[in-house]
């Protein structure tokens, strides 16, 4: 069975930093692509990162760029995002999600699996 | 603003088939495959329909995915109350590098 398990959501002051994390279990995770969701309270869905199982593609949205950073470590089945300058409309639930295994990086297989999230609450 | 656009809410009555529609562009639905996650309330999203109109394994054949151009949509028969849910459509964009997704629809059964 699949299992992602996101830690390190907290209230943090803008301005600030935080590091999510996300490890993935019952799957080959140096096999698939990973990224990074977010949800705002009481809004949809946003994409916020995505990174190949080799960490050589990497791509940001616009709202992060310059300001977040993906990585992996596949030898820990693990997922970081490093999240720097925070603002309060950053305060979401990530998600982390496995993309299916239909393809690289570049052909863009959709996101098969999501973790329950972790909260991040920007605020003074 | 959502990159794709969807309507905020659709109902129906138990036993009716509802459609959700998903608009796009070119550099988004236009050129790529299609993706459909039901959230349901306080939950992650979960995969409901990929490339257009594939479901994975488990999911009811009540779903449909459609694509025409730069439009898709989800349709769902035999409406179910355990059907009440958040839906999104999904797919990449080629101009902004990224996955798009649209605003959701709320669906409610009467």
């Amino acid at each position: 069975e699949v299992q992602l398990v996101e830690s390190g959501g907290n209230l943090v002051q803008p301005g600030r930093s935080l590091r999510l994390s996300c490890v993935g279990s019952g799957f080959i995770f140096d096999d698939y692509v990973m990224h990074w969701v977010r949800q705002a309270p009481g809004k949809g869905l946003e994409w916020v990162s995505g990174i190949s199982w080799d960490s050589n593609s990497i791509d940001y949205a616009d709202s992060v760029r310059g300001r977040f950073t993906i990585s992996r470590d596949n030898a820990k089945n693990s997922l970081y995002l490093q999240m720097d300058s925070l603002r309060p409309d950053d305060t979401a639930v990530y998600y982390c999600a496995k993309a299916d295994g239909s393809g690289s990086y570049h052909t863009h297989p959709p996101i098969e699996y999501w973790g329950q999230g972790t909260l991040v609450t920007v605020s003074s | 603003q959502s990159v794709l656009t969807q309507p905020p809410s659709e109902s129906g009555t138990p036993g009716q088939r509802v459609t959700i529609s998903c608009s796009g562009s070119g550099s988004n639905i236009g050129s790529n495959p299609v993706t459909w996650y039901q959230q349901l309330p306080g939950s992650a999203p979960t995969l409901l329909i990929y490339a257009n109109d594939e479901r994975p394994s488990g999911v009811p054949d009540r779903f449909s995915g459609s694509k025409s151009g730069t439009s898709a949509s989800l349709a769902i028969s035999g409406l179910q109350s355990e059907d009440e849910s958040d839906y999104y459509c999904a797919t990449w964009d080629a101009s902004l590098k990224g996955w798009v997704f649209g605003g959701g629809t709320k669906l409610s059964v009467l």
